[in-house]
C-alpha cells in the first residue's frame, strides 16, 4: 500500500522567504509527527498531532515554525522568514498506534 | 531528561562479520527502546523494539536486548550482508509515546 509521502522532496529557499512542506500520511493513521534532521544528526522532535489536534509543539524551535492538520489527514509545516540554520531534512511520520511510526522520505530544505 | 547516545561511525565490515552497534540511554522513567534503519534514499524504518527490561527485540537477523542495569540496547547481528549497509538509529520513547528521542545514527558499510 501507499506509504507516507512528502512534498516537495527538495526545496531551496532564499533567506527570508516563507516555505510550506506537505505531508500525506497513511490513510487512517490517527497520529502524525514532524521531525527536523540536521546533517549528521538524528531526527529531533518538532510537533505531534492526534487527528486535527496539535497536542505537543514543544519541539518547534521558534515562532517562525507553524504546523497544521486541519482535517486530521494532510499536514503542512510552514516556516516563515527562513534562516540558514533552518537548513535540514524535515521528516514526517504517521502512526496507527502507540510506538509504531511510519516515516516519509523527508523534504531537504536548503536556505541560501 | 531523555537522551540516547550511540557509537560513532562510520563502521565498515566485511560480509559475514559480526556486528555490534552500541546504544545507551538516559530516561526519567521506563522507556521503550527502538532501532530504526535508513537505507540509502529511503525513509526511516522500524527494525526492532523492546518495551520493557530484559525484552529482546529481533528482526531480519538483528537482535537487541533491553538492559536496564546498564541502560543499554546494543544492536547485534551474527553475519552481516552487503544489503545491511545503511544508517542505524537508536531511539527511545516513554509515557504516551508522543515523543521519540533519537541518537545521532551510525553508518554501516558492508563490503563483499
Amino acid at each position: 500500500g501507499a506509504g507516507v509521502s512528502q512534498s516537495p522532496r527538495y526545496k531551496v529557499a532564499k533567506r527570508g522567504q516563507d516555505v510550506a512542506l506537505r505531508c500525506d500520511p497513511i490513510s487512517g493513521h490517527v497520529s502524525l509527527f514532524w521531525y527536523q534532521q540536521a546533517l549528521g544528526q538524528g531526527p529531533e522532535f518538532l510537533t505531534y498531532f492526534q487527528n486535527e489536534a496539535q497536542l505537543d509543539k514543544s519541539g518547534l524551535p521558534s515562532d517562525r515554525f507553524f504546523a497544521e492538520r486541519p482535517e486530521g489527514s494532510v499536514s503542512t509545516l510552514k516556516i516563515q522568514r527562513t534562516q540558514q540554520e533552518d537548513s535540514a531534512v524535515y521528516l514526517c511520520a504517521s502512526s496507527p498506534r502507540i510506538y509504531e511510526q511510519y516515516f516519509g522520505p523527508g523534504t531537504r530544505l536548503t536556505v541560501t | 531528561g531523555n537522551s540516547v547516545t550511540q557509537m560513532e561511525g562510520p563502521v565498515t565490515l566485511s560480509e559475514e562479520a559480526f556486528l555490534t552497534i552500541n546504544c545507551t540511554y538516559t530516561a526519567t522513567g521506563y522507556p521503550s527502546l527502538f532501532w530504526y534503519v535508513q537505507y540509502p534514499g529511503e525513509g526511516l524504518q522500524l527494525l526492532l523494539k523492546a518495551t520493557k527490561a530484559d525484552d529482546k527485540g529481533s528482526n531480519k537477523g538483528f537482535e537487541a536486548t533491553y538492559r536496564k542495569e546498564t541502560t543499554s540496547f546494543h544492536l547485534e547481528k551474527g553475519s552481516v550482508q552487503v544489503s545491511d549497509s545503511a544508517v542505524y538509529f537508536c531511539a527511545l520513547s516513554e509515557g504516551t509515546g508522543n515523543q521519540f528521542y533519537f541518537g545521532t545514527g551510525t553508518s554501516l558499510t558492508v563490503i563483499p
